[in-house]
């Protein structure tokens, strides 16, 4: 089992509508948590940090839930441009602040 | 800032060659990341360095492969004898470690 799961996609969101994706964690000593964008063929970028109370950033939210181990990013008003990979990140402290990506989730926003 | 910088931005080799992907790091930043990624595994961190030095190399997927961070401002990551699997988009990332910023990737094809 990857330490980091997401579900690959894609996600097809008509323009305008909200879409949702979570990512699973296993390792219970993970602590903190990231959203990475990655656009075809270019390099991942930092889109968020998740916060244990959750948090938002204009169209995007990020939570986070320790008991079930999952985060989850929302997009509304979902955008043309919004159409890319997303990636989370889980690091564990624990083991000397090992860093593991998922496999990322596609999303294509649609006129 | 330029921004994390990388050569060459496309690499095609033969087998048996011997690779060398380049890395400059946005000054002043600590930490500098190399990744590597394929459509079958997806991004994978292979080692890390902080101030210089290296903190976690067991990502290296074997002794062929080896990096080095000679100074604050350079890193080269060397594959040596390249093999057909070690084609991916390597990345090389700098930053604090829970913020990374990419370098547009090196994209190799070995033969």
């Amino acid at each position: 089992r990857k330490e980091v799961e997401q579900d690959p996609g894609p996600f097809n969101v008509p323009e305008g509508a909200t879409v949702a994706f979570n990512c699973t964690y296993s390792n219970s000593a993970s602590q903190s948590f990231f959203w990475y964008r990655q656009d075809c063929r270019k390099e991942p970028k930092l889109l968020m940090s998740v916060y244990s109370s959750g948090n938002e950033d204009g169209r995007f939210t990020a939570q986070l839930n320790r008991a079930s181990q999952y985060i989850s990013l929302l997009i509304r008003d979902s955008k043309l441009s919004d159409s890319a990979t997303y990636l989370c990140v889980a690091i564990i402290k624990a083991a000397g602040n090992k860093l593991t990506f998922g496999g990322g989730t596609r999303v294509l926003v649609k006129p | 800032d330029a921004g994390v910088i990388q050569s060459p931005r496309h690499e095609v080799t033969e087998m048996g060659q011997e690779v060398t992907l380049r890395c400059k790091p946005i000054s002043g930043h600590d930490y500098l990341f190399w990744y590597r990624q394929t459509m079958m595994r997806g991004l994978e961190l292979l080692i890390y360095f902080n101030n210089n030095v290296p903190i976690d190399d067991s990502g290296m997927p074997e002794d062929r492969f080896s990096a080095k961070m000679p100074n604050a401002s350079f890193s080269t990551l060397k594959i040596q004898p390249s093999e057909p699997r070690d084609s991916a988009v390597y990345f090389c990332a700098s930053g604090v470690y829970n913020e990374q910023f990419f370098g547009p990737g090196t994209r190799l094809t070995v033969l």
